[in-house]
């Protein structure tokens, strides 16, 4: 897959630190978000969702965090490591609509060993 | 088990020919959704299917492009007359439903229109 190739923001970590990719949303009226991952030829790659009627959730190594009032939703990586670099998205929808993706234009993190 | 698989995964066209990209959702999986990636434009959404039927196509571009879906499996996305802004790469994903269902991500199809 193709990364947004203008002006994509850049994170870089450290390997072992932790990550957060922050995300503001367009609709106020969405009520499902998610967190893809994306490498380098691949198609994007489900991390954590989120409904709107929570305002965290937590996975494996992962952490949602979703503000309404801003329109924001951030994704924190516990203990980045190398196989987690690469481009991140954040995506929302209306599921009374299909549940079809907007997707934010992406974040790159890159880990240093 | 099996993923979401796309083909072709790259193709090469000439500038006003037709092109079909074909996707194979997880069986079971009655949802069925084209996206494009290109680097003008992110990742934007293109049309979904539910079973066969298509209730939203908003996102498709011009008349040139059309989708089908056939027996609730396998859907082909159609590029009439194709045009250089047409170069991107072409994902399809697909969920057990449209509610609060995941989207499982195939590969991609990388077009290039020369």
């Amino acid at each position: 897959g193709e990364s947004v190739g203008l002006h994509l923001p850049t994170l870089s970590v450290q390997e072992g630190d932790n990550s957060i990719i922050n995300c503001a949303y367009s609709n106020s009226a969405s009520d499902y978000f998610i967190w893809y991952k994306q490498e380098s030829g691949k198609g994007p790659q489900f991390i954590i969702d989120i409904r709107s009627n929570m305002d965290k959730r937590q996975g494996q190594r992962v952490t949602v965090l979703l503000n309404k009032t801003v329109k924001h939703l951030s994704l924190q990586i516990a203990a980045t490591q190398p196989g987690d670099s690469a481009v991140y998205f954040c995506a929302e929808s209306l599921v009374e609509y299909g549940n079809k993706l907007v997707f934010g234009a992406g974040t790159i993190l890159r880990v240093k060993s | 088990g099996a993923g979401v698989s796309q083909s072709p995964s790259n193709k090469v066209t000439e500038k006003g020919k037709d092109v079909e990209l074909r996707c194979d959702p997880i069986s079971g999986h009655t949802a069925l959704y084209w996206y494009r990636q290109s680097l003008g434009q992110g990742l934007e959404f293109l049309i979904y299917f539910q079973g066969n039927s298509a209730p939203d196509k908003s996102g498709l571009p011009s008349d040139r492009f059309s989708a089908e879906r056939t027996g609730g499996s396998v859907s082909t996305l159609t590029i009439q007359r194709t045009q250089q802004e047409d170069s991107a790469v072409y994902l399809c994903a697909s969920s057990l439903g449209t509610s609060w269902n995941e989207q499982f991500f195939g590969p991609g199809t990388r077009l290039t229109v020369l």
